[in-house]
């Protein structure tokens, strides 16, 4: 089964001090990986989908990249409003197998 | 165009009791899964439904069952509540590929 493992649990930044958040997943075949924000009690948010290998994708102060092992959302100049839990998974078949999430914490 | 929502936002059931959750999908979906998702934890999938038939299971026993009907919101029924189904459950849509999947807010589910 596929396997979706996400590093750090958590993750303090100052404002404007940029990181990057991993995903790394074992999968037979990616048709998909995604990425979601989600903020406490709430569902996730939609951010990203990537699909092969070198792909990049933008969003605002968001950046996601993926190689054939491990993707990486990289925050560059975060502020206190992109503070939640960040959620990567991968598809397979006709679910989304998740990982527990990255929790980010943005201080001004 | 409508997003995903669910109903109701928190609900609180007694052991043993039964509970119905809904989904509505959003405008131009067929597809809908269903999540569980823990304290602390990546929402696990659960099932999913395309025209009205069950599309894939998780690994969820059968008091874990749902409906989709033909304007495509869904209902998730869980019978016999336990302690451990306590969760928020999501609903999320999509057209059959799955490409890009949203999600609603949740309903936050409590047994005690």
């Amino acid at each position: 089964e596929d396997q979706v493992t996400q590093s750090p649990e958590a993750l303090r930044l100052q404002e404007g001090e940029s990181s990057s958040l991993n995903c790394s997943y074992t999968v037979s075949g990616l048709r998909g990986l995604f990425w979601y924000r989600q903020d406490p009690g709430k569902g996730p948010e939609f951010l990203f989908t990537l699909y092969s290998a070198g792909e990049e994708k933008e969003k605002e102060r968001l950046k996601a990249t993926l190689t054939k092992k491990e993707s990486f959302l990289h925050i560059t100049a975060p502020k206190p409003e992109d503070s939640a839990t960040y959620l990567c998974a991968v598809q397979e078949t006709h679910k989304l197998v998740f990982g527990a999430g990255t929790i980010l914490r943005v201080k001004s | 165009e409508t997003g995903v929502t669910q109903s109701p936002t928190h609900l609180i059931k007694t052991r043993g009791q039964q509970v119905t959750l809904r989904c509505s999908s959003q405008s131009g979906h067929n597809t809908v899964s269903w999540y569980q998702q823990a304290l602390g934890q990546g929402p696990q999938f659960i099932f999913q439904y395309y025209r009205e038939e069950e599309n894939g299971r998780g690994n969820f026993p059968p008091r874990f069952s749902g409906l989709q009907f033909p304007n495509y919101s869904s209902e998730l029924n869980v019978n016999a509540l336990e302690l451990d189904d306590s969760a928020l459950y999501l609903c999320a849509s999509s057209d059959l590929t799955g490409n890009e999947q949203y999600f609603g807010p949740g309903t936050r589910l409590t047994v005690t």
